[in-house]
């Protein structure tokens, strides 16, 4: 969805690096969520923000933080990246005051941590 | 160290024929449901919904079936097109809070 943008779209980083992934949306949701990818598995959630001044922990929240700087952009930081942090990374948003609510992906950043 | 992931579960079908893909949610109290479907190098994108008080939906060439007593799901693609070839994802989610998504299941589309 071309209304969710994320960056960089792929990023190759060493152990022990901090690395930010970024994701800023055009839907005017608020609601904002961060997933990971692993091949051959399904999403599982990092975190999520319904609001900005709400942050909360998904299934797989250790080894990451997150920023809501505002309410159409939502990071996620790697503080110090271990190579089983390599993953296909989505950020999604989705809008509580729709009758039925729906997640709306970006594109993905692929991340390697060698 | 490498992470090894799972094999996804492939279904293979014939141009033209119909699809189906089935999916097993965890929470009985869970009362909506979508279907993603994923291509190759993009995020998943939205195909179909149900909500708990309905057993089928229909969409433009796509059905949802939701049996809530065995918890499954299932997706029915009629006329499989090779645009249809994608990973698929069902979604779960009670009261709206956060969605749970099963691991997937590749379509594979022959001409």
């Amino acid at each position: 969805d071309a209304d969710v943008t994320q960056t960089p779209r792929n990023r190759i980083t060493k152990t022990g690096k901090r690395i930010m992934l970024e994701c800023s949306q055009t839907k005017g949701h608020d609601r904002m969520y961060w997933y990971r990818q692993d091949p051959g598995l399904g999403l599982r959630l990092i975190y999520y923000s319904f609001d900005v001044k709400d942050i909360n922990k998904g299934e797989i929240s250790d080894g990451y933080s997150v920023s809501r700087q505002a309410q159409a952009k939502f990071s996620l930081s790697l503080e110090s990246a271990i190579p089983n942090q390599t993953a296909l990374y989505f950020c999604a948003t989705s809008n509580s005051q729709a009758p039925n609510e729906k997640l709306f992906f970006g594109s993905g950043t692929q991340l390697s941590v060698l | 160290g490498e992470s090894v992931g799972l094999h996804l579960p492939t279904l293979s079908v014939q141009e033209g024929d119909n699809s189906i893909i089935n999916c097993a949610y965890s929470n009985s109290a869970s009362d909506y449901f979508i279907w993603y479907k994923q291509e190759s190098g993009k995020g998943p994108q939205f195909i179909i919904d149900i909500r708990s008080n309905m057993d089928k939906r229909q969409g433009q060439r796509v059905t949802v079936l939701l049996n809530k007593t065995v918890k499954h799901l299932s997706l029915q693609i009629a006329a499989t097109q090779p645009g249809d070839s994608a990973v698929y994802f069902c979604a779960e989610t009670y009261n709206f809070n956060k969605f749970y998504f099963g691991s997937g299941t590749k379509l594979n589309v022959k001409p």
